[in-house]
């Protein structure tokens, strides 16, 4: 079983759309949590951070970690089609960082 | 502006032969990173390192050497010995912000070996 576990997708949306991006995670001692855009031949670009319980927010981004389900997600509202990438999720525990496989999120105009 | 740097973007090597990745940084992040990107598997750490003249071993370190003589430098080399060099490379620093951890990477590099 992976450390972290991430629906690949690919998940198609159109513009303006409420995109719901979750992975979920085996191990109780992450602590930290993070989630990544990713565009195609580039390196990750780090959306959000964050280490509590509930809910954190950026422009149209929200963070979401549910520490006792063991569930992280990303909410994206009003998507736009630049937000069409791979997302990434992540989690520290020790000096580690561990990621998930990434989803694959097109938005169509 | 501060960031990390990686070079080169694309790089070609032959087989059997050892190249090495740059990667530079100027955010004064103590840890750094070196992972591989292979499609459908996500990121792979290779090796890290959390302070100069320091480094540990990652999930798939066979193959691979790195140097930490200085804060901002962090060069991997891919020897020889790496059975399938091929792949994305991205370097990564990171430090403990208010909110939690962050991480952040280079643009890459693609190195491909024939």
């Amino acid at each position: 079983q992976k450390e972290v576990e991430q629906d690949p997708g690919p998940l198609s949306v159109p513009e303006g759309a409420i995109v719901s991006l979750n992975c979920t995670y085996s191990n109780s001692a992450f602590q930290y949590f993070m989630w990544y855009r990713q565009y195609s031949r580039k390196g990750p670009e780090l959306l959000m951070y964050t280490y509590s319980s509930g809910n954190k927010e950026d422009g149209r981004f929200t963070a979401q970690v549910d520490k006792s389900s063991k569930y992280i997600s990303l909410f994206i509202r009003d998507s736009q089609p630049s937000d069409s990438a791979t997302y990434l999720c992540a989690m520290k525990v020790s000096n580690q960082f561990y990621f998930g496989t990434g989803t694959s999120l097109t938005v169509i105009p | 502006d501060g960031g990390i740097t990686q070079s080169p973007k694309y790089l070609f090597r032959k087989e059997g032969q050892n190249v090495t990745l740059s990667c530079e940084q100027n955010l004064n992040h103590d840890a750094m990173y070196w992972y591989r990107q292979d499609p459908g598997q996500g990121l792979r750490l290779i090796y890290y390192s959390q302070i100069v003249n320091d480094f540990q071993k990652g999930d798939i370190a066979e193959g691979y050497s790195v140097s930490r003589e200085k804060k901002e430098s962090f060069p991997l080399t891919v020897t020889s010995a790496q059975k399938n060099p091929t792949a994305f490379y991205l370097c990564a620093s990171s430090r403990e912000g208010a909110s939690g951890y962050e991480q952040y990477f280079g643009p890459g590099t693609r190195l491909t070996v024939t």
